[in-house]
């Protein structure tokens, strides 16, 4: 069955630095990959898609890359503030298979 | 546009009864996914509805179940509860099944079991 892993320790940075998480899946090669972010005790909110065929994609401070050779994602916060602070998770679709979600990882950006 | 809601927020059940979850989607959406969440497992899918058909299972025994109605909304029930069912429970909603479309999740359902 498809797996996915993520850093399962936190990673804290300096308010301004750039936070880069990683998504490495096994199993499986997805057409698409998503990310998202949630908040404790609330529900994961979408923030980016990336397709197999897009190798980058970027939404304001946002940036996703997709190496479907490695099977790994990359996820890049820009200048990062307090409350980019958070659980990232990464999942893949659905579809033929059972949609799968990261274990996530927590962001902790210091001011 | 109003987002996804779930009823009720929180419950507390025994061991041996069941239960049943409410999710009303987003206006429009047309698939309701479901998915436990636990400190140790993460997020977990259990299944997916559209058009009142159910598209997608996961990994769960049978005494999890779900059904979708013409409007959308969609119902999860577990019969049987085990202390291990103790999690938080979310409904996420998109537009078609299949998981291209991005997912709206509900603030979830938090279920504990006694």
């Amino acid at each position: 069955s498809q797996k996915i892993e993520q850093n399962s320790e936190a990673l804290n940075i300096q308010e301004g630095k750039t936070a880069t998480l990683t998504c490495n899946y096994t199993n499986y090669s997805p057409a698409y990959l998503q990310w998202y972010r949630q908040d404790p005790g609330r529900g994961p909110v979408f923030l980016l898609l990336i397709r197999e065929n897009e190798k980058e994609k970027r939404k304001e401070r946002l940036k996703v890359t997709f190496d479907t050779t490695l099977k790994q994602s990359l996820f890049h916060i820009t200048a990062s503030q307090p409350a980019d602070s958070a659980t990232y998770l990464c999942a893949l679709p659905g579809g033929s298979y059972i949609p799968t979600f990261g274990r996530g990882t927590s962001l902790i950006v210091h001011p | 546009k109003a987002g996804v809601t779930q009823t009720p927020r929180y419950l507390i059940k025994t061991r041996g009864q069941q239960v049943t979850l409410s999710c009303s989607p987003i206006s429009g959406h047309r698939s309701v996914s479901w998915y436990q969440q636990t400190p140790g497992q993460g997020l977990q899918f259990l299944f997916e509805y559209f058009s009142e058909t159910q598209r997608n299972k996961g990994n769960f025994p049978g005494r999890f179940s779900g059904r979708q109605f013409s409007n959308s909304r969609s119902e999860m029930n577990v019969s049987t509860l085990e202390l291990g069912d103790s999690a938080l429970y979310l409904c996420a909603s998109s537009l078609m099944a299949g998981g291209l479309y991005e997912q709206y999740f509900g603030p979830g359902t938090r279920l504990t079991v006694t």
